[in-house]
């Protein structure tokens, strides 16, 4: 079954101590990307990769790494979490950006104490 | 720089109601509109698309047309069931090489159909 995978799908976290959000997709897509979710805002992008080892910055990168060493993953980094990266994340691919359909993974729900 | 707005929500609807969702945009080019639902405790699944002026994406009843003329792209359905509870994404593709082609969404509408 064709689909994008998040782990793990809820975490409480204290600021400050790092953590990985991990994506995988079994696809082949070469485009990958992350978002937030957040209340009256809609989706805002956080970073994007168009293939192996290619990353760029989206709308709101600031607290977040991303690396892309094999093309089926795109983990998310928060090397020193705060309260206001408490938020909904979900992490998308497809086979190219801009007109093609882009599929979303289950979300990652994270909450920064 | 581009961007969607989308009707306010909550809506509630009774079942067999018509519906329509606002969304118009704002962009340089000729961007991909898309519409994307949210059923509660998942992620995004695209509900239709359209790619070019006049296009009509449509999927499960609902549709919407590309209006360049107007810069909307209006989501409607003729009958809507308790099944189609969920929140509903507009958005736009931005385009490759300066905004990384990444969707640009509205807010979102939530949608409550009562029996």
């Amino acid at each position: 079954e064709a689909q994008v995978t998040q782990n793990p799908r809820y975490l409480i976290t204290v600021t400050g101590k790092k953590l990985t959000v991990t994506c995988s997709q079994n696809m082949n897509h070469e485009y990958m990307s992350w978002y937030r979710q957040d209340p009256g805002l809609g989706l805002r992008q956080i970073y994007y990769s168009m293939n192996v080892e290619v990353t760029d910055k989206g709308d709101v990168p600031e607290g977040y790494k991303v690396s892309r060493k094999e093309k089926r993953n795109f983990p998310l980094i928060l090397e020193s979490p705060s309260p206001n990266q408490t938020s909904l994340y979900f992490c998308a691919s497809s086979l190219r950006p801009s007109s093609y359909e882009q599929y979303f993974g289950p979300g990652t729900r994270l909450t920064v104490t | 720089g581009d961007s969607v707005t989308q009707m306010e929500g909550p809506v509630t609807l009774s079942e067999e109601a018509f519906l329509t969702i606002n969304c118009t945009y704002t962009a340089t080019g000729y961007p991909s509109l898309f519409w994307y639902v949210q059923y509660p405790g998942e992620g995004l699944q695209l509900l239709l698309k359209a790619t070019k002026a006049d296009d009509k994406g449509s999927n499960k009843g609902f549709e919407a047309t590309y209006r360049k003329e107007t810069t909307s792209f209006h989501l409607e359905k003729g009958s809507v069931q308790v099944s189609d509870s969920a929140v509903y994404f507009c958005a736009l593709s931005g385009f490759l090489y300066n905004q990384g082609g990444k969707l640009i969404f509205g807010q979102g509408t939530e949608l409550s159909v009562k029996p």
